[in-house]
């Protein structure tokens, strides 16, 4: 199994800022995933982070809005850039090993 | 394309059994998944299928028919704790999740 450690678990940001969500893993995985989930909705892929390559954004996300660090195979952050009220949601880290997807507890962005 | 489908809601009574569907399609198939995710938490992992048949690990069990893109999720003795959402998540050929909408369950007493 794998655990999954996410700073900061919330925050509450003003519109315009940019936060940068962490996620630590314990051990060394080769694919990361970003997802997001927006109140009510069913989780949706941001991007795939493999260390060592630019991450894959998938439609509708681009790199400018959501930059992504993959700097070792334990290590990721995800930053949302200039913030809006349409960021709020649950930013949860995952990775697969063994197979198996885990995820992080998830960090919970409120923008006033 | 890819897609998942499964009942957006289902109401059960506690002490019941429930059966959550799910049909699926994907690029590639490499197993699918259950999660239990209870509101304003991250998901947790229930079960993966990726040979058909039933898979049971104490009031939950899963089902898996590969050829007909079918899963379905089965909980006995149902408990009040047990309402959540359940979500059905296909991994395609590139090992990422297509997930559906969610199921949400209601248990009443």
């Amino acid at each position: 199994s794998a655990v999954i450690s996410q700073k900061p678990s919330r925050d509450i940001c003003q519109r315009g800022t940019s936060l940068t969500i962490q996620c630590q893993v314990d051990s060394q995985v080769t694919m990361m995933f970003w997802y997001r989930q927006q109140p009510g909705q069913s989780l949706t892929l941001i991007a795939t982070a493999n260390q060592g390559s630019e991450a894959t954004y998938e439609s509708g996300f681009v790199i400018d809005k959501f930059p992504i660090s993959r700097p070792n195979l334990t290590f990721s952050t995800l930053t949302v850039s200039n913030m809006s009220p349409e960021d709020s949601s649950i930013y949860l880290c995952s990775v697969v090993l063994g197979g198996w997807q885990f995820f992080g507890p998830g960090t919970r962005l409120t923008v006033l | 394309g890819q897609n998942i489908d499964q009942p957006t809601e289902m109401t059960a009574t506690e002490g019941a059994i429930v059966q959550i569907n799910c049909t699926y399609q994907t690029s590639g198939f490499n197993g699918l998944f259950w999660y239990q995710q209870h509101a304003g938490e991250a998901p947790t992992f229930l079960s993966y299928n990726v040979l058909d048949g039933l898979e049971e690990k104490g009031r939950f069990s899963s089902f898996l028919s590969r050829s007909k893109g079918y899963s379905y999720l089965l909980l006995k003795e149902l408990q009040m704790k047990d309402s959540a959402s359940y979500l059905c998540a296909g991994m395609d050929s590139n090992y990422q999740l297509i997930w559906g909408a969610g199921t949400k369950l209601i248990i009443k007493p």
